[in-house]
């Protein structure tokens, strides 16, 4: 059973840097086929696909996001990590993170979400 | 193409069968997805390739495309239908993720 869980901080001020931890059980990102995506919802909207990465590094930015989006992978602890740079107010949102497959195309498992509110 | 667009909001009467839809030039290329959302929850998968359920997803849902479009059908919708439905798709570049902009269903 894949199970994924994020966290990191509620509250974060303008401009600031922010990095959530997605922690995983059930799939390896050190064999061939496992990923990791970065899914996001701010409150009443559409979800966002922000960032991917797959067991061997391969990573995918959004390309709207991509100079304030950095994906890496600690595949020793089980754990994902997406930072986002000069956090501003319309970043407020559910942060997801959420089981792919090299080839796949869709998330099949996806953690319980972490509220990030940006304010001053 | 870098857009899916989805009806904000469809209704449907209980044991009725709607469809819900998704246009993307991206669709042309690749079988869309669909995830369902239910009220303070994580999206959930319930269609995917050409016709595949994740298993647990009842057979009443059903997926479709024709050209530019692809439709999620639930045929007889139950009352814990009622959610949001997002369609989902790879860029045309292969190198992306998008998805739409959702679909609020209202089971009356």
């Amino acid at each position: 059973q894949i199970t994924l869980k994020e966290s990191g901080p509620t509250l974060v001020k303008p401009t600031q840097t922010l990095t959530l931890t997605c922690s995983f059980s059930g799939f390896s990102m050190t064999t061939s086929g496992g990923g990791v995506g970065w899914i996001r919802q701010p409150p009443g909207k559409a979800l966002e696909w922000l960032a991917l990465i797959y067991w061997d590094d391969d990573q995918h930015y959004s390309p709207s996001l991509r100079s304030r989006l950095t994906i890496t992978r600690d595949s020793t602890n089980n754990q994902v990590i997406l930072s986002m740079t000069d956090m501003g107010l319309v970043d407020t949102a559910t942060y997801y993170c959420a089981h792919t497959d090299f080839g796949a195309h869709y998330f099949d498992s996806w953690g319980q979400g972490a509220l990030v509110t940006v304010s001053s | 193409s870098s857009e899916l667009t989805q009806d904000p909001a469809v209704s449907v009467a209980l044991g009725q069968t709607v469809r819900i839809s998704c246009q993307g030039d991206s669709l042309r290329t690749y079988y869309p997805l669909w995830y369902q959302q239910k009220p303070g929850q994580a999206p959930a998968l319930v269609m995917y390739g050409k016709h595949s359920r994740p298993s647990g997803i009842p057979d009443r849902f059903s997926g479709s495309t024709s050209g530019n479009m692809a439709f999620l059908t639930i045929t007889g919708a139950q009352a814990e239908d009622e959610a949001d439905y997002h369609c989902s798709s790879r860029d045309s570049t292969d190198k992306y993720w998008m998805f739409g902009g959702g679909t609020r269903l209202t089971v009356l």
